[in-house]
């Protein structure tokens, strides 16, 4: 069964430094998300790609946040300089268009 | 504001013992409702995807409901692999909004 991949699965950085994380959607899944899960919340979307486009930045913190997706299928989440508030899990997600879509492992960042 | 509220934050319930979960929505345009499983420490499971209201959908011990206000999942004689939390979305054509999940322990 076609998974949704990411790496790493666990970050323990030092604040201030730079953290980056890669997802692989599902084979033929046009639609990538990224999202933040704080513990004992829901996830939060923070950016939504439709095959290389950025379709839904508007809760990405661009001043530090940076995400791409260059040849339209595995993407890569950047936080630089990363702060204590960032630690949270990363989830990746990906769907055919937007329609359901099927979660990845995540990546639990600790930032100390 | 389009918003998406699960109820009860958390459920302890012993095995055998059914009960069920609500996920309240006020999203304009529904698209559709989405039910996930996660596990401590892992992504999201996908469970269900409702689309109009009337649908249920079942899954082994898991049924899902939907009306024009809520959604409900009922749970029928759990066991202790059925503890995980729950987690409802709710998507338009702009976005998909999750609530904050309800926490289900079954004991033995």
């Amino acid at each position: 069964e076609a998974e949704v991949a990411q790496s790493p699965r666990y970050k323990i950085t030092e604040k201030s430094q730079a953290v980056a994380f890669w997802c692989d959607p599902i084979s033929g899944h046009a639609t990538l998300y990224w999202y933040r899960q704080i513990l004992g919340q829901g996830p939060e979307l923070l950016v939504q790609f439709q095959d290389e486009s950025v379709v839904d930045d508007s809760q990405l913190p661009k001043d530090r946040f940076s995400a791409e997706r260059l040849k339209g299928v595995d993407s890569t989440l950047k936080i630089q300089p990363a702060e204590l508030g960032d630690s949270a899990m990363y989830l990746c997600a990906s769907s055919v268009r937007s329609d359901t879509q099927y979660f990845g492992p995540g990546t639990r960042l600790t930032v100390l | 504001e389009d918003q998406v509220t699960q109820s009860p934050e958390a459920l302890r319930l012993q095995e055998g013992e059914s009960s069920s979960l609500n996920c309240s929505y006020t999203v304009s345009g529904l698209r559709g409702l989405f039910w996930y499983r996660q596990d401590p420490g892992k992504g999201p499971e996908f469970l269900f995807t409702l689309y109009s209201a009337g649908e249920e959908k079942e899954k082994e011990r898991l049924k899902a409901t939907l009306t024009k206000k809520e959604s409900f999942l009922h749970i029928t004689a759990p066991k202790p692999e059925d503890s995980a939390t729950y987690l409802c979305a709710a998507a338009n054509n702009n976005d998909m909004r999750f609530g904050a999940g309800t926490r289900l322990t079954v004991k033995p």
